[in-house]
């Protein structure tokens, strides 16, 4: 399968602080990438669905002005959760693919978000 | 609404034993189906999935699953359970749509008795 890295993968903040997250996919050109939050003990839910030079597109009851994603390139995306709260203390799995193949979507080993 | 229901969100299996993990979906039209297992602070690793083809498809570790269009069904096997099958996975859906968002299951905590 395809090599996906995130960055970092765990970070304790501050409340009010803002957080980037990096996903890149190391071996292969992700036309599309989808954003997860996984909340403890449940399944993932897409946050977001960028493809590459355009903007995202959020899925009911994400904020989007909290929740920034960059898809500046086929192998970097950032996800920036800012002025971050307790609630959005999380597991956010980062998951490239090509549009148009949709079972190649890949899955990064995910960044746990702490926020104090 | 296009759906995928685990039943049961905990399993318990003896180590040797068979393992069984259901899962039912719901599309309109043959879905793209997957498993996935997630390990404690980890991303998903992709067990197996089924595009199209036969029907019966096999992954790693010793896992399998059959697709059955009549029952709208992809439950997970596999003959014999090895503790370090303990694991939370994932049944998941791309709709027959093709709008390549993968709908996932709510997960089923496989734990392995001794």
């Amino acid at each position: 399968g395809a090599v996906v890295s995130q960055h970092p993968s765990r970070v304790i903040c501050k409340s009010g602080t803002s957080v980037k997250i990096e996903c890149r996919s190391l071996d292969f050109q992700a036309t599309t990438m989808f954003w997860y939050r996984q909340f403890p003990k449940q399944s993932l839910m897409l946050m977001a669905t960028s493809n590459e030079g355009s903007k995202a597109t959020y899925e009911q009851g994400v904020e989007k002005d909290k929740f920034l994603i960059n898809h500046a390139s086929l192998t970097l995306s950032t996800l920036t959760v800012t002025s971050a709260h307790p609630e959005d203390s999380s597991f956010y799995i980062c998951s490239p693919t090509l549009a148009g193949v949709p079972d190649t979507q890949y899955f990064g080993p995910g960044t746990r978000l702490t926020v104090l | 609404a296009q759906s995928v229901t685990q039943l049961g969100s905990h399993v318990s299996v003896s180590e040797g034993a068979l393992v069984l993990l259901r899962c039912n979906y719901s599309s309109s039209v043959p879905p793209y189906l997957f498993w996935y297992v997630q390990y404690p602070n980890q991303g998903l690793q992709l067990l197996l999935k089924y595009t199209t083809g036969a029907t019966l498809v096999k992954g790693i570790n010793g896992f399998e699953a059959e697709f059955k269009k009549s029952e709208t069904s992809f439950h997970l096997t596999k003959p014999s359970a090895h503790m370090s099958d303990a694991a939370e996975y994932f049944c998941a859906v791309i709709p027959g749509n093709r709008d390549d968002k993968i709908i996932f299951g709510k997960g089923t905590r496989l734990h392995i008795l001794p």
